[in-house]
């Protein structure tokens, strides 16, 4: 099956640095890629939609300059948490879109922000 | 706009019953359908999904889903129980256009009980 992988697994940060996640599709092409943040027990958080060759879509209340998405090349997406404070801390996962239908996702990215 | 519930935060289940993890879902038009799966620390895991055909989806790990029109239902079930089941449960939506978001239901952690 189409595997997904971020980079780093866990990323522990001071206050006002910027944190860069990286999320490749290892054996397909991926045009679409997702980000999405997890707090503690509760769901996936759609925060936007990564397009090669364009700009990402966020979604409602997620602040574009805040968390900066490039999406370079057709395996490759990153996410920049810019100045990042202990709020920010969370699990970002990301998943790339394989074929019309499915997504595969990422094994995710727990960042902390001290 | 799209929208997925899962009414029990938690389903305990004794290991070998058979067990069901509900789910409904409300979007215009006919609906994509999706069960992920989470164990700690992990990103999701693809169980199986409905897209049109037989209403009876047959996915990995012996579980199986419902689709159910009339009541906008897509459980998850599975005959008989075993303990690696244990883990967060995501049902999920999205629509056939070209905004293809996935959606996530909040979770329902499954335990089964040795």
């Amino acid at each position: 099956g189409a595997v997904v992988s971020q980079h780093p697994s866990r990323v522990i940060c001071k206050s006002g640095t910027s944190v860069k996640i990286e999320c490749r599709s290892l054996d397909f092409q991926a045009t679409t890629m997702f980000w999405y943040r997890q707090f503690p027990k509760q769901s996936l958080m759609l925060m936007a939609t990564s397009n090669e060759g364009s700009k990402a879509t966020y979604e409602q209340g997620v602040e574009k300059d805040k968390f900066l998405i490039n999406h370079a090349s057709l395996t490759l997406s990153t996410l920049t948490v810019t100045s990042a404070h202990p709020e920010d801390s969370s699990f970002y996962i990301c998943s790339a879109r394989a074929g019309l239908y499915e997504q595969y996702f990422g094994p995710g990215t727990r960042l902390t922000v001290t | 706009a799209q929208s997925v519930a899962q009414p029990e935060d938690q389903v305990n289940v004794a290991e070998g019953n058979p067990l069901t993890v509900k789910c409904t879902y409300s979007v215009s038009g006919n609906p994509y359908l999706f069960w992920y799966v989470q164990y700690p620390n992990r990103g999701l895991q693809f169980l199986l999904k409905y897209i049109t055909g037989d209403n009876l989806v047959k996915g990995s790990y012996g579980f199986e889903a419902e689709f159910n029109k009339s009541q906008t239902s897509f459980h998850l079930k599975k005959p008989s129980a075993l303990v690696s089941d244990s883990a967060l449960y995501f049902c999920a939506v999205s629509r056939p256009t070209r905004d293809d978001k996935i959606i996530f239901g909040k979770g329902t952690r499954l335990h089964i009980l040795p």
